[in-house]
């Protein structure tokens, strides 16, 4: 079965700071790969999805930023976080062979 | 008006009572989703349906696809039931996400 690896779990990080999380997948190929943001009392949205190396998909204008430079590794970046970029992110990956959605661990990013 | 709503949007039970999380949506879907998230924020993928019904241990999901309608179903409820619970729509290649249901389970 898959399992993904999301780090880190909690960050704290300075206004204008550069951000990385990472986010990597063992037990399928060529998932579906997926970055969600959950502001504080609000849903997830989705920010970021990806259905191939080097392929991203944009849900929503903002100051973020993601890249797949490997199958199964999935990395969201910022070069200057804002403050509304405080949140709850989680990386999920959906197997093509039966559609089921893994989620990670999330990491909880509070910008000061 | 929001493609998907759950309802209610808060839900307090007592210990052992039978728990009914409604959702309801207004698009065509290839499956539906329901997850769980607890306190720590972390998710876990309880369903998956496209039609009728499934059950896994004390958890019951239905749909009903003409009336576009899914309900989850929580018997002899338990204080570690407590949870955010979450639906969410199947589209062709992303997940549309209900504003979930907190639920309490007071022992």
């Amino acid at each position: 079965s898959q399992t993904i690896h999301q780090w880190p779990a909690t960050l704290v990080q300075p206004v204008g700071s550069p951000l990385s999380l990472e986010c990597t997948v063992e037990g399928t190929s060529n998932p579906n790969l997926y970055w969600y943001r959950q502001a504080a009392g609000r849903g997830l949205q989705l920010l970021f999805y990806s259905v191939g190396i080097g392929q991203i998909s944009s849900e929503v204008p903002q100051n973020l930023s993601a890249s797949r430079p490997q199958d199964r590794q999935f990395i969201l970046s910022s070069k200057k976080l804002l403050l509304s970029d405080s949140g709850f992110y989680l990386c999920a990956v959906r197997t093509v062979s039966n559609y089921g959605y893994t989620f990670g661990s999330g990491t909880r990013l509070t910008v000061v | 008006k929001n493609e998907v709503e759950q309802s209610p949007q808060n839900l307090t039970a007592q210990e052992g009572e039978f728990i009914t999380i409604n959702c309801s949506y207004s698009v065509g879907i290839s499956a539906l989703h329901w997850l769980q998230q607890h306190p720590g924020g972390g998710i876990v993928s309880l369903f998956m349906l496209s039609s009728g019904k499934k059950k896994h241990g004390r958890l019951i999901a239905t749909i009903n696809i003409q009336e576009k309608h899914s309900s989850l179903h929580i018997t002899a409820s338990h204080p570690r039931d407590s949870a955010v619970y979450i639906c969410a729509l199947q589209g062709a290649q992303k997940l549309v996400f209900g504003q979930g249901t907190r639920l309490t389970i007071n022992p």
